[in-house]
């Protein structure tokens, strides 16, 4: 059965250092999410990406963050400069575009970044 | 706004019948998924209701009412497998629109 997969599984990095989160969604899936859960938190959603630009974003997703699709299955996040609060599970997610019903998101197993 | 209620822990036995509920309160709606979700892991999908009654999918069943913002999971059968968070998630706009998660619900199953 197809996956979205993630790499790494774990990034442990310094706080002000950039870090590049990877997904390949899955290969017919068209639309594309990040969404992070902070321990003990609840999942909150960060990007969505269609047809080479960003669909949406939250008001977590400011300037040190940015998503890039960089060939035909990768898709990333980038956050520009860490911070300690960044330090989280982060979930990529893809799904086939919608005809008007709805389209489940499949998830990824996550990368567990934590900024020292 | 957007909010999304269920219970913070529940403790059910192996072999019996438990409900988790949910409440929302969000600008739009187009559907309301569950996701089970053991430790350290990523979320999988359960169920989705986008119409008010209930969609049964083996031993679990979620049921929608819209009018009332309030959904169910039933769990029949519990198996200590079955020990996870559950979250409740809402789809406020188009049908690819990001969803809004709950804090979830800590289930755990007891001999």
């Amino acid at each position: 059965e197809p996956e979205v997969t993630q790499t790494p599984s774990h990034q442990v990095t310094q706080m002000g250092q950039e870090v590049i989160l990877r997904c390949v969604p899955i290969s017919n899936h068209l639309y594309f999410y990040w969404y992070r859960q902070i321990l003990g938190q609840k999942v909150e959603f960060l990007v969505s990406f269609y047809n080479n630009e960003i669909s949406e974003k939250s008001e977590i997703f400011d300037d040190q963050f940015s998503v890039e699709r960089p060939d035909g299955s990768n898709f990333t996040l980038k956050i520009r400069s860490t911070k300690l609060e960044d330090s989280a599970m982060y979930f990529c997610a893809s799904s086939h575009p919608s005809g008007g019903a709805w389209e489940t998101q499949y998830f990824g197993p996550g990368t567990r970044l934590l900024v020292l | 706004g957007q909010n999304i209620d269920q219970p913070t822990e529940m403790t059910a036995t192996e072999g019996a019948i438990v409900q988790i509920n949910c409440t929302y309160q969000t600008s739009g709606f187009n559907g309301l998924f569950w996701y089970q979700q053991h430790a350290g892991e990523a979320p999988t999908f359960l169920s989705y209701n986008v119409l008010d009654g209930l969609e049964e999918k083996g031993r679990f069943s979620s049921f929608l009412s819209r009018s009332k913002g309030y959904s169910y999971l039933l769990l029949k059968e519990l198996q200590m497998k079955d020990s996870a968070s559950y979250l409740c998630a809402v789809g406020s706009n188009s049908g690819n629109t990001p969803l809004v998660f709950g804090k979830g619900t800590r289930l755990s199953v007891i001999a």
